[in-house]
């Protein structure tokens, strides 16, 4: 298979404060890994490609100061959501691309509340 | 730019009756297709995809897809449906001239009755 995991599931943290949700493709190696956002009972919304050993790409709206993206190796990208409010509250997915498969795994999820 | 649309918000059932999810997509050259399926407070699971070749697609838990070029479609179908099947469902494309960036629908709820 292809499994990718995510770190924490859940976290609850104050506005203002930081967070750092980890993605992790534990089977296989992943150049390139992606960071999504989901609402309630809506669709995924892209926010970064993440490229091991470059810079993320951003979607257009998406503030790269405030998700910092970091993928320092091949099973291994972090999404640091920096000075949390209410409004960063959702659920964020991640996915990472298998060589070759041109298909995405997606991690579990974690739901982020912001109090 | 690519789309992707879900006419249906929901898809109600009846266990044993079959299953279609509608699905079409807009894209600027050749596609690649993906179906998804979300349980609640879960990351998405794979169903199938199309690539090339054989426009019919089978994937997991009996479900399958009909690539159609010309209604530029990709519905999902599953014979006999289960009350299991119940979750919420995402067509996705991409663009092969568009790296990895997958493009999703806004997802249709499927309720399967007993």
């Amino acid at each position: 298979g292809a499994v990718v995991s995510q770190h924490p599931s859940w976290v609850i943290c104050k506005s203002g404060t930081s967070v750092k949700i980890e993605c992790r493709s534990l089977d296989f190696q992943a150049t390139t890994m992606f960071w999504y956002r989901q609402f309630p009972k809506q669709s995924l919304m892209l926010m970064a490609t993440s490229n091991e050993g470059s810079k993320a790409t951003y979607e257009q709206g998406v503030e790269k100061d405030k998700f910092l993206i970091n993928h320092a190796s091949l099973t291994l990208s972090t999404l640091t959501v920096t000075s949390a409010h209410p409004e960063d509250s959702s659920f964020y997915i991640c996915s990472a691309e298998k060589t070759g498969s041109y298909e995405q795994y997606f991690g579990p999820g974690t739901r982020l509340t912001v109090t | 730019a690519q789309s992707v649309a879900q006419p249906e918000d929901q898809v109600n059932v009846a266990e044993g009756n079959p299953l279609t999810v509608k699905c079409t997509y807009s894209v600027s050259g050749n596609p690649y297709l993906f179906w998804y399926v979300q349980y609640p407070n879960r990351g998405l699971q794979f169903l199938l995809k199309y690539i090339t070749g054989d426009n019919l697609v089978k994937g997991s838990y009996g479900f399958e897809a009909e690539f159609n070029k010309s209604q530029t479609s990709f519905h999902l179908k599953k014979p006999s449906a289960l009350v299991s099947d119940s979750a919420l469902y995402f067509c996705a494309v991409r663009d092969r001239r568009n790296d990895y960036k997958l493009s999703f629908g806004a997802g249709t709820t499927v309720t399967v009755r007993a």
